[in-house]
C-alpha cells in the first residue's frame, strides 16, 4: 500500500509570507492527488484536485505541483485565515491513504 | 446544491457495533464514490473505506478489514458504516465523503466508546 509522507510536521509563518508543503508518496501515484485544509471544529475542504486544479472557489494564493511521487502545496502569501492543518490524500491507487498532516501556525 | 448529512453522536459500549449514516443529495448520488474518513481526538485522517453506491463496489482499508462492513442504499440515497467490536480506540470523528477527489464532506458523527 501507498504510504504518504507529509513534511515538515509544523510550519511557522508570518501573515504574508510564503508557505510551501511537500507531500511525499512511498510509489508513483500520477497526478492523483489532492489537498486539504482542516480547521478546528470543522470538516476538511477540498483546496487542490489532480494534484495542480484548484477546486470551486478556492483562491489563488493556492497553488499545487508534481506528479508521480513528489508534490508541493504552495500558498503565495499567508492570510490569518490561512492557519490551519493541511493534509494530502492520493487516489490513485487502493486503499486511499492520508499523509500525517502539516500544520502551518503563526 | 450537493450536501452529505450523517446521522447524530454516538455513545457505545465496547465490545458493541456502530451504525451510522450518510445521506446525499443535490446530485446523482449512485455514480459517485462515498467513503468513510476517521479522525480520532487530536489527530489526522485515517482512510476507512469506500463505496460505489451504483454496483456497491467495496474497498476497505486493511487497517479496518474484517470489522467494517460499508452499505448504501440508492432508494435512499443514503451510505451506511457498520463497525463492530468496538474499542475505546474507535473514539473518533467519523466522516463520509463524496469521492474520488472529496470535493463535499458531511459533518461529521461523533462517536464515544467507553464503558
Amino acid at each position: 500500500e501507498v504510504v504518504m509522507t507529509q513534511s515538515p510536521a509544523t510550519l511557522s509563518v508570518s501573515p504574508g509570507e510564503r508557505a510551501t508543503l511537500s507531500c511525499r508518496a512511498s510509489q508513483s501515484v500520477s497526478s492523483n492527488l489532492a489537498w486539504f485544509q482542516q480547521k478546528p471544529g470543522q470538516a476538511p475542504r477540498l483546496l487542490i484536485y489532480g494534484a495542480s486544479t484548484r477546486a470551486t472557489g478556492i483562491p489563488a494564493r493556492f497553488s499545487g505541483s508534481g506528479s508521480g511521487t513528489e508534490f508541493t502545496l504552495t500558498i503565495s502569501s499567508l492570510q490569518s485565515e490561512d492557519f490551519a492543518v493541511y493534509y494530502c490524500q492520493q487516489y490513485n491507487n487502493w486503499p486511499r491513504a492520508f499523509g500525517q498532516g502539516t500544520k502551518v501556525e503563526v | 446544491e450537493v450536501q452529505l448529512v450523517q446521522s447524530g453522536a454516538e455513545v457505545k459500549k465496547p465490545g458493541e457495533s456502530l451504525n451510522i449514516s450518510c445521506k446525499g443529495s443535490g446530485y446523482d448520488f449512485p455514480t459517485y464514490w462515498i467513503g468513510w474518513v476517521r479522525q480520532m481526538p487530536g489527530k489526522g485522517l485515517e482512510w476507512v473505506g469506500i463505496i460505489y453506491p451504483g454496483d456497491s463496489d467495496t474497498r476497505y482499508s486493511p487497517s479496518f478489514q474484517g470489522r467494517v462492513t460499508i452499505s448504501a442504499d440508492k432508494s435512499v440515497i443514503t451510505a451506511y458504516l457498520h463497525l463492530s467490536s468496538l474499542e475505546a480506540s474507535d473514539t473518533a470523528m467519523y466522516y463520509c465523503a463524496r469521492q474520488a477527489i472529496g470535493d463535499y464532506w458531511g459533518q461529521g458523527t461523533l462517536v464515544t466508546v467507553s464503558s
